[in-house]
């Protein structure tokens, strides 16, 4: 079935460094492709998507690019801030039949950038 | 615009009992869906509710079942509680042009003793 891992955490920066977490998938067809961030003590937020091919998702200096060739949706950012610190996922959504909607989580991974 | 919102926030029940947990969407979103977070692992989708049908289920069992009401709110009742049900109950909310963009709401963090 359809699955998504992603680095294990935790990951620990000082601020201002380059931030990269792996996130790679297994899906049939064209899924959708996401990353959340869950501040502590509360719900998930989208960070970005992308739907397609190529797409690149960016927000708040996070950025993902949707590489099919790799299959893989990896989240970076130049520079990390304190405020950063929070537990990212990266989730797929399938684009077919009764999965529609499902969004499918990696086990997340919890950032901590120390200034 | 009104975000999700789920109640309540905490709730401690013991093994065998029944417990309901609300949503209500985001204003505009006619789609909701529930996940459990068991502690230190990624959302896990339960069902999928549209136009007060379940449209979609994951792989959890028949004593976990829902509800959407016609103001597009929805309720999760979970009934013989097991130890293993404690977890964060996360509703999301989607517009159905958008069904796989969800919003989600808080949680409500369920103990089961």
């Amino acid at each position: 079935g359809d699955s998504v891992t992603q680095m294990e955490g935790p990951v620990t920066l000082s601020e201002e460094a380059f931030l990269t977490i792996n996130c790679t998938y297994t899906a049939t067809g064209y899924p959708s492709l996401f990353w959340y961030v869950q501040y502590p003590g509360e719900g998930l937020q989208l960070l970005l998507k992308a739907t397609k091919a190529d797409d690149k998702g960016s927000n708040k200096g996070f950025e993902a690019t949707y590489r099919k060739e790799t299959t893989s949706f990896h989240l970076e950012k130049g520079s990390v801030q304190v405020s950063d610190s929070a537990v990212y996922f990266c989730a797929l959504s399938a684009n077919y039949g009764g999965s529609q909607g499902n969004l499918i989580f990696g086990k997340g991974t919890k950032l901590s950038v120390k200034p | 615009e009104t975000g999700v919102t789920q109640s309540p926030t905490h709730l401690i029940k013991t093994r065998g009992q029944q417990v309901t947990l609300r949503c209500s969407s985001q204003s505009g979103h006619n789609t909701v869906s529930w996940y459990q977070q068991a502690l230190g692992q990624g959302p896990q989708f339960i069902f999928q509710y549209y136009r007060e049908e379940e449209n979609g289920r994951g792989n959890f069992p028949p004593r976990f079942s829902g509800l959407q009401f016609p103001n597009y709110s929805s309720e999760l009742n979970v009934n013989a509680l097991e130890l293993d049900d404690s977890a964060l109950y996360l509703c999301a909310s989607s517009p159905r042009s958008s069904y796989n963009e969800q919003f989600f709401g808080p949680g409500t963090r369920l103990t089961v003793l």
